[in-house]
Formats: C-alpha cells, structure tokens, sequence
C-alpha cells in the first residue's frame, strides 16, 4: 500500500512565524503534491514537484514555497505565516503513468495561524 | 480555462441509491477521477473514466460522456459508511506523466436512516 504521510494533523502558529509542513511518501513516486482545502473551494494546487530540486508552481503558490532535496520529501513552506493560511493542508504522490496515473493522499495538516 | 462543477451537498436514504454529477470543461481531455474523502481524512482513488460508459466496481458505478463533458458517480445500496464528500478531477491539460489533475469542489453526500 502506498502511504504518505504529514508529519502533524494539528498545528497552531502565529501571525508571522515561519512554518514548514513536511511530507513523506514510500512508494518511489517522482510527483508529489501540496494543497489546501477550504471549504467551498476544494482542493487548490500550490505547488508541484516532479523529481527531485524542480518545482512548479500551482494556481495559488503566494505566501508559499518548498523543497524537495530527496524523492520522498517534499516541504511546503510559510515564510512568514498569516491568518488567511488558516486551512488544511493535503500532500499527494503520484507516479509517472501517462494514462491511469493515481495521486495518493497523505492525512492532512489542519493548521490554525492566530 | 478549466471548470468543473458538482453539486454541493446531496442527502439520500441509507439502502437506496444515489447519483453524483460532474459536468467539466477542459481545453484537452485526457481522464476523469472520482475520490471519496471522509470528514478530517485524505481523499481516496474511487475510480478512473477515460473511455466512455460505465465502469462498475462493486456497489460504486462512473459513467463518462466526453461528448457531453459529463460524468456521475452512481452509489448503490447505501450505507451509512458512504456519508462523505466525492471529489470529481480531471488530468490537467498537458500535465503529461506528472499526474496533475484539476479538482472540483466536492459534494458532500449524507445518508440517512
């Protein structure tokens, strides 16, 4: 089974600090994903990663950045956090299927910025 | 651009059925999903559509129409377990191997005794 795992489910941050949301996938996949969730406006990209140090970015990636040293981590950071990135926070994998090609979900960062 | 729409909240009886919709507009089509996400958990792949008609997996059925940029979800003999939201996704235009896909909003469907 895949598995992607975040590294909190809960988190409360202020106004200003600097937050790093970090996500770990096994199954050797080269894409991994982050979004946020909000309600009544689904799953927005922030950024993705298709192999190792390369990124781009996704429909919303202000306020954000991250890092990919190593294939199975990919981190979302907050460079200096604020109140309207109070949201949950999804990471996915994928592999590299042209058709088919799956994105598994980690569990979700629910982060409170106050 | 790319749009996808679904309703945003369904309710439905436990052991009947129930029909999902997802219309979509995307300058190239190249597969549909359907992800079930229960309240504070990750999604999780329910299907994958990218020839039309129905695939059929177990009690959960998709249907694709690229004609129409039309899909459902069909959900039958429902169980309590099946409150949750369904998210419908396209593959992103041009996202080649990456897997990228664009999402709609979600319906969250609840069943009922």
């Amino acid at each position: 089974d895949v598995k992607v795992t975040q590294s909190s489910r809960y988190l409360v941050k202020r106004t200003g600090e600097k937050v790093f949301l970090e996500c770990v996938q096994d199954m050797d996949h080269e894409n991994m994903f982050w979004y946020r969730q909000d309600p009544g406006l689904g799953l927005r990209l922030i950024y993705f990663s298709y192999d190792v140090k390369m990124k781009e970015k996704g429909d919303i990636p202000e306020g954000y950045s991250v890092s990919r040293e190593k294939k199975e981590r990919f981190s979302l950071i907050l460079e200096s956090a604020s109140t309207n990135q109070t949201s949950m926070y999804l990471c996915a994998s994928a592999g590299q299927e042209v058709t088919k090609n799956i994105q598994y979900f980690g569990a979700g960062t629910r982060l409170s910025v106050l | 651009g790319q749009n996808i729409d679904q309703p945003t909240e369904m309710t439905a009886t436990e052991g009947a059925i129930v029909q999902i919709n997802c219309t979509y507009q995307t300058s190239g089509f190249n597969g549909l999903f359907w992800y079930q996400q229960h309240a504070g958990e990750a999604p999780t792949f329910l299907s994958y559509n990218v020839l039309d008609g129905l695939e059929e997996k177990g009690r959960f059925s998709s249907f694709l129409s690229r004609s129409k940029g039309y899909s459902y979800l069909l959900l039958k003999e429902l169980q309590m377990k099946d409150s949750a939201s369904y998210l419908c996704a396209v593959r992103a235009p041009g996202s080649g191997n990456t897997g990228k896909l664009i999402f709609g909003q979600g319906t969250t469907l609840q069943v009922k005794p």
